[in-house]
């Protein structure tokens, strides 16, 4: 099993592209979600779905969009990247359809962005 | 809303010293997860407490839950190079939603 798959590893942007991080589990996970690490700050979550055709706001999702089409798939949308959106990006999933009492959180090994 | 107070931020320690990451909840948790992130690397799951007052150990690693579930602590005890990173906890609320940490980096002094 490969676990959680996110690409590209690296990117670069100028301000008010877009693009789309991909993020793909092949562990039949229900639950992924798209957190942001900024120095200090720790883990902040951005958006995440508990299944396929559902999705829904976590703390921080203004500039970013998402959608689930399938179990294995959490693409994460920049649609007009800003220099305040340079971060390093994790998706995650876990097994139950919601975040359950007893679930750890599996991790990708995460995307560097940076927005110029 | 609610939140986790990690501290320190960063822990310096020379190579065999100990080292403490403390939690602090504004509210009380359902349970708390504890991760290590290596540097470059991705948070991987350490362990989780669910009961009040709860010990864990994992070798040289000590995992306390506060017995108003609102606190805990990771104790490592005489440190290795295979130690450092960061530490993350993270408490679930009664919604089952994660709050995180901020994390203490835990470094060795050459």
């Amino acid at each position: 099993n490969a676990g959680v798959t996110q690409t590209p590893k690296f990117q670069v942007l100028k301000t008010g592209q877009s693009m789309t991080l991909q993020c793909a589990q092949d562990m039949n996970h229900e639950y992924m979600s798209w957190y942001r690490q900024d120095p200090g700050m720790g883990l902040r979550l951005i958006h995440y779905s508990v299944g396929a055709g559902i999705t829904d706001q976590g703390e921080v999702p203004n500039g970013y969009n998402v959608s689930r089409s399938t179990t294995e798939d959490f693409p994460l949308r920049l649609l007009s990247a800003a220099p305040s959106q340079t971060s390093v990006y994790f998706c995650a999933s876990n097994p139950g359809r919601v975040p359950a009492a007893n679930e750890k959180l599996f991790f990708g090994s995460g995307t560097q962005l940076s927005v110029l | 809303g609610q939140q986790v107070m990690q501290i320190p931020q960063y822990q310096h320690v020379q190579e065999g010293e100990d080292f403490t990451t403390y939690c602090n909840s504004s509210t009380t948790l359902s349970n708390i997860q504890w991760y290590k992130q290596r540097p470059g690397g991705h948070p991987v799951f350490l362990i989780q407490l669910v009961k009040s007052g709860e010990v864990k150990k994992q070798k040289r690693l000590t995992f306390q839950f506060g017995e108003a579930k609102k606190n805990s602590s990771l104790h490592i005890t005489a440190t290795q190079t295979t130690d450092v990173g960061t530490y993350f906890c993270a408490g679930r609320d009664s919604n089952y939603q994660l709050i995180w940490g901020a994390g203490t980096k835990l470094i060795i002094k050459p």
